[in-house]
Formats: structure tokens, C-alpha cells, sequence
């Protein structure tokens, strides 16, 4: 099991470009969650979804959509970049009830 | 509203020498508490977790943490640190208001030979 990946690893927009940020698990996990982790702020939640085709904003929604079209993919957009969402973003999941999140290497964006 | 505060931005340790990393949260019943580390470059891994019961709970890596309740504290402690121990540990709390999970800031622990 590959687990939970995501793609690209690294990526530099400038601003105002638009890009998506692709997540994938291959656990049959119901729950889906985006992050960002920014210096001295830990993880904050940016969406999430507890099932196919449904979506919920987390804490620090601004400036991101999301869709989960397949259960096992997550993705993360961004329509027009700007330098504050220079960030790692992580993506994880989780069984239903179970809570304990499986996290994803990370994706480095940096917006100039 | 910050729900859950870790104070120790940083803490080094000597090789061999007891850790305890310190997790308060702030919520009116008790939520579900969690420890996850993670290493430089790597995304997190969960090292134990609260439900209920126990409050002494055991989880990977011969680390453990005590959960009280008077104090709304979830400390994490390892008896001997390795050196292979070093990297940021999160506190996290959830899920709530739906189905959201709120993370400490982090602890970045150093060991020194």
C-alpha cells in the first residue's frame, strides 16, 4: 500500500497563477482533510470531506476550493495565488470513527 | 480560539536523559487527544491517542503520555530519549465542530550525544 501521496512535491506559482494540489489514499478511508504548516503556527485545517462528494471548510478556508469526486482523491485548488499562501500543505485521511489521521509527505508551494 | 496550547517552543535534551513535552488544551467536555511527530522532510505520524479509559495510554516508539483532566493536560514523556528521537511532536485535539482537528503550535526537540 502506497498509502497517502501527494503531487507535485514542490512547486513555485507566481502570483495570481491558479494550480491544484492532487492528494490520494489507497485505504478505503471515508475522511479526507487539506492542511497548511507555516512557522510557529502547526497544522491548520483548510477543508475537508467525510465522503464522496462532500466537502467542509476547516479553520483557514480563504482562498482554497476543493473537491472529492473519487474517495480516494482529494484535491486542493487554488484560482489565484498570493504570496500568504506560501506554505507546506498536507494532505491526510482517516477512517470513519477512528480519527487517528494518516498524513502525506507534504507539498512545498512557494508564491513570489 | 486556540484549543490547544503547547509552551515549550523548543527543548533540547541530553542522549539517554527523560523527556516530557507539555499539551494543554482548552474544551469544555473531553475530546479525543492525540501525539504525532513529525521527523524533518516527512509528513506526521500519530505516536498514541486518548479515547477514553486509561488515562495512562502507550503508543509507538516507547513513548507515553497521561492524560488529567483537572489540569486539561495531555503530556507526552519518554523515559530514555534516543537520538533518532529528534523532531517536532503536535499536540492535536478532535474531532470538533463537525469534524475538524485542532494542532498545537509544536515542540522542535534537539538531542544531544
Amino acid at each position: 500500500n502506497a498509502g497517502v501521496t501527494q503531487t507535485p512535491k514542490f512547486r513555485v506559482l507566481k502570483t495570481g497563477q491558479s494550480m491544484t494540489l492532487l492528494c490520494a489514499q489507497d485505504m478505503n478511508h471515508e475522511y479526507m482533510y487539506w492542511y497548511r504548516q507555516d512557522p510557529g503556527m502547526g497544522l491548520r485545517l483548510i477543508h475537508y470531506s467525510v465522503g464522496e462528494g462532500t466537502t467542509a471548510k476547516g479553520e483557514v478556508p480563504d482562498g482554497y476550493n476543493v473537491s472529492r469526486l473519487k474517495k480516494q482523491n482529494f484535491l486542493l485548488g487554488l484560482e489565484s495565488a498570493a504570496p500568504s499562501q506560501t506554505s507546506v500543505y498536507f494532505c491526510a485521511s482517516s477512517y470513519v470513527g477512528a480519527y487517528e489521521q494518516y498524513f502525506g509527505p507534504g507539498t512545498r508551494l512557494t508564491v513570489t | 480560539a486556540q484549543s490547544v496550547t503547547q509552551p515549550d517552543i523548543h527543548i533540547t535534551v541530553s542522549e539517554g536523559a527523560s523527556l516530557e513535552l507539555r499539551c494543554n488544551y482548552s474544551y469544555g467536555a473531553t475530546p479525543y487527544l492525540f501525539w504525532y511527530v513529525q521527523s524533518p522532510g516527512q509528513g506526521l505520524q500519530l505516536l498514541l491517542k486518548y479515547f477514553s479509559g486509561d488515562t495512562l495510554v502507550q503508543g509507538i516508539k516507547g513513548f507515553e503520555a497521561e492524560f488529567k483532566r483537572s489540569q486539561s493536560s495531555f503530556n507526552l514523556r519518554k523515559p530514555s530519549v534516543h537520538w533518532s528521537d529528534a523532531a517536532e511532536y503536535f499536540c492535536a485535539v478532535g474531532p470538533l465542530t463537525g469534524n475538524q482537528f485542532y494542532f498545537g503550535t509544536g515542540t522542535s526537540l534537539t538531542v544531544i550525544p
